[in-house]
C-alpha cells in the first residue's frame, strides 16, 4: 500500500565531516541489501549493497553496515561533499526479484 | 553500463485522457522490468512487474485496468496511465537489472516522468 505523507527525515552535517544514514528493515526474510542516491528530479543511482551473509562492506568513501539481529542498516559517508546532497533511500530483496523501498533521508551538506 | 532510458521526462495532460510512458533498456536485455510510482517527499513504491512475452504482475491495491503494461521486447516496457485523474499526478520510475538471473543484484533507473493530471 502507500506509505504515510511524511515529511523525509532530515541529515544535515558540515563539509569534511562523515555521515551515517540509518534505515530499519520490515522483513527478516530479505537476504540482500542496497542503498540508493536520489537527486532532485532524477531516478535513484545505485551506491553499494550487501548480502545477508555479511555484516559490512566497503567502497569508495561509502561503507555500509548490516546488523540483522535488530534489522537495521547503515550507510557511512566518508568526508561528506556538497555533491552527497540527495535523498539516501534503503531497499531490500524481500525474496524472488522484487525490491522494496524503505523510507528515505535527507542529506544536507553545508559548505 | 546498464543505462534505462525513460520517456518523457514530463508530461502534462487533461483528465480521462491516457498517458503512455515508455521504458527502455539501451545497452542489456532486460527480461524483466519494475515500474515504481513516487509521490512527494515520499519512498518509491512498487506498482508492478513488467515480464516480457507475458502479463505483468502487479502488486495489491494497483489497477491492472487502470495501469496497463506492455513488455513486447526485451529492451522495451510501456506504462498507459489509462483515464489518468489529478491523483494519478505522480513521478513514475521503471527499472530493471543487468542481470536477469540474478536477484542480488541491484536495480538500475530511469530518470523517471513526472505526470501532471489537470
Amino acid at each position: 500500500g502507500e506509505s504515510v505523507g511524511l515529511h523525509l527525515p532530515t541529515l544535515s552535517v558540515q563539509e569534511g565531516d562523515n555521515s551515517i544514514i540509518n534505515c530499519a528493515y520490515s522483513n527478516s526474510a530479505s537476504d540482500y541489501f542496497i542503498w540508493y542516491k536520489q537527486e532532485s528530479g532524477k531516478g535513484p543511482q545505485f551506491i553499494i549493497d550487501i548480502r545477508s551473509n555479511m555484516d559490512k562492506r566497503q567502497g569508495q568513501r561509502v561503507t555500509v553496515l548490516l546488523n540483522k539481529t535488530v534489522k537495521h542498516l547503515s550507510l557511512q559517508i566518508a568526508a561528506t561533499q556538497p555533491g552527497d546532497s540527495a535523498v539516501y533511500f534503503c531497499a531490500e530483496n524481500t525474496g524472488g526479484f522484487k525490491t522494496i523501498f524503505g523510507a528515505g533521508t535527507r542529506l544536507f551538506v553545508k559548505a | 553500463g546498464a543505462v534505462v532510458s525513460q520517456h518523457p521526462s514530463r508530461v502534462i495532460c487533461k483528465s480521462g485522457t491516457s498517458v503512455k510512458i515508455e521504458c527502455r533498456s539501451l545497452d542489456f536485455q532486460a527480461t524483466t522490468m519494475f515500474w515504481y510510482r513516487q509521490f512527494p517527499k515520499q519512498s518509491l513504491m512498487l506498482m508492478a512487474t513488467s515480464n516480457e512475452g507475458s502479463k505483468a504482475t502487479y502488486e495489491q491495491g494497483v489497477e491492472k485496468d487502470k495501469f496497463l503494461i506492455n513488455h513486447a521486447s526485451l529492451t522495451l516496457s510501456t506504462l498507459t496511465v489509462t483515464s489518468a485523474h489529478p491523483e494519478d499526478s505522480s513521478f513514475y520510475i521503471c527499472s530493471a537489472r543487468a542481470n536477469n538471473f540474478s536477484y542480488n543484484s541491484p536495480l538500475h533507473f530511469g530518470n523517471g516522468t513526472r505526470l501532471t493530471v489537470t
